[in-house]
Formats: structure tokens, C-alpha cells, sequence
């Protein structure tokens, strides 16, 4: 298994704003996956991050919007920019350990966009 | 396009009882299945995964099963209690391609006393 952590678990943002994500991982891993949850919604995937190479994006998410950094196998941070109301969900960072086919999730930053 | 649904949206039950919570795939060429449980504004705690070539797998009072002829899984839960209260998803995950996993919309539960 893997045991993530998010940084910070909430906060409250001013429009026009912007917010860096902490995901922290304990063990080192491959793949490393953004998520977003909106209220009363399933999970959407915004990229996936892999460690040495630019993040790959899913369809109707940008690097201006949501760049993403990947230092090493432990470690990384999601930011949404210039935030609007509609940015108001939780972020949640997942990983797929190495050998393993299951999928683990950090506990979410819940994130409210004034 | 893979799609996942999953039924019901929302369930109340009173403590004590088994429940059935299912989900329905659409493409049944896929790599595992996985079960997830989520409580409110929290991230998602991996409960069963279920490979593409296993019938079940159980842990504790659950027990998960797959068919994958007919697209659909299922969580049994033996003998509910409050502490079950959560959001229950499940995410497919197909052969090739990306391999990122499908999630459905997730059934909420609320087990009360």
C-alpha cells in the first residue's frame, strides 16, 4: 500500500488567485495522477505526472491552468491558477504503486473559490 | 467510451442489514476493477480490487464480485452498521490504451441505528 498526504486539506481562495498543492508520498512511485471532484460529482482526471518528463493532460485541462511539477518519485505539486468560483471542488492526488495494480488516494484538498 | 454507472444513487437502511450495491460497465475488455469508499470531503479509501480473471475477493463483511460477460460488479455488505455511512465508487480500469480507470458516480449510503 501507500499512505499520501495533501497539503493544505482546505482553504479559501480570493478570485484571481492562485493555490500550489503538496502531494506527498511514502514510498516511490511511478505514476502519479491529479484528480478533480466536484460537489456531488465523480472524479475527473486532470493529468497524470510522471517523474523527469512534462505531465500529460486530459482533454479540457491546460498546463497554463494547472501546472504541474514532478521533482522525484515522492513528491508532487498540483497548482490551480488565476481560480474562478467554478475551480471550487476537492483536488485529490492518487498513485499507482510499482508492481501493484491498485490505485491509492491522498485525503483531498477541499478548495473554495470566492 | 467506457461508462460506469452505478445504482442506487443513494440508500438508507436501518443497521443490521446485508446490502447490495452494484455497478454496470459498458466495455467488458477490462484490466481490474477496483472499490472505493469515500466520506464526506475526504479522499477515497481502497476497499477490494478485483483482477480481470477473479470471479470475488472479500475482506472483513465485504465481499466484492465480478462478471465481466454481463459488464457488472457488486458489493456485499454483510450486516451494515453506522460506521458504513459513506459513498461507496467503483473504477474500471481497461486493457491497453492509457490504463486510466473509469469512476462512477458512486452510491451513497447512510446505515442509521
Amino acid at each position: 500500500s501507500a499512505v499520501i498526504s495533501q497539503k493544505p486539506s482546505r482553504d479559501i481562495c480570493q478570485r484571481g488567485t492562485s493555490l500550489t498543492i503538496q502531494c506527498q508520498v511514502d514510498s516511490q512511485v511511478t505514476m502519479m495522477f491529479w484528480y478533480r471532484q466536484q460537489p456531488g460529482q465523480s472524479l475527473t482526471l486532470i493529468a497524470t505526472a510522471n517523474q523527469g518528463s512534462e505531465a500529460t493532460y486530459e482533454s479540457g485541462f491546460v498546463i497554463d491552468k494547472f501546472p504541474i511539477s514532478r521533482p522525484n518519485l515522492t513528491f508532487s505539486t498540483l497548482t490551480v491558477s488565476n481560480m474562478s468560483p467554478e475551480d471550487s471542488s476537492i483536488y485529490l492526488c492518487s498513485v499507482e504503486t510499482s508492481g501493484s495494480d491498485e490505485q491509492f488516494f491522498g485525503p483531498g484538498t477541499r478548495l473554495t473559490v470566492l | 467510451k467506457q461508462e460506469v454507472t452505478q445504482i442506487p444513487a443513494a440508500l438508507s437502511v436501518p443497521e443490521g442489514e446485508n446490502l447490495v450495491l452494484n455497478c454496470s460497465f459498458t466495455d467488458s475488455a477490462i484490466y481490474n476493477l477496483q472499490w472505493f469508499r469515500q466520506d464526506p470531503g475526504k479522499g477515497l479509501t481502497s476497499l477490494l480490487l478485483i483482477q480481470s480473471s477473479q470471479r470475488e475477493q472479500t475482506s472483513g463483511r465485504l465481499n466484492a464480485s465480478l462478471d465481466k460477460s454481463s459488464g457488472r460488479s457488486t458489493l456485499y455488505i454483510a450486516a451494515s452498521q453506522p460506521g458504513d455511512s459513506a459513498t461507496y465508487l467503483c473504477a474500471v480500469k481497461p486493457i491497453g490504451g492509457s490504463y486510466i480507470p473509469t469512476f462512477g458516480r458512486g452510491t451513497s449510503l447512510i446505515v442509521h441505528p
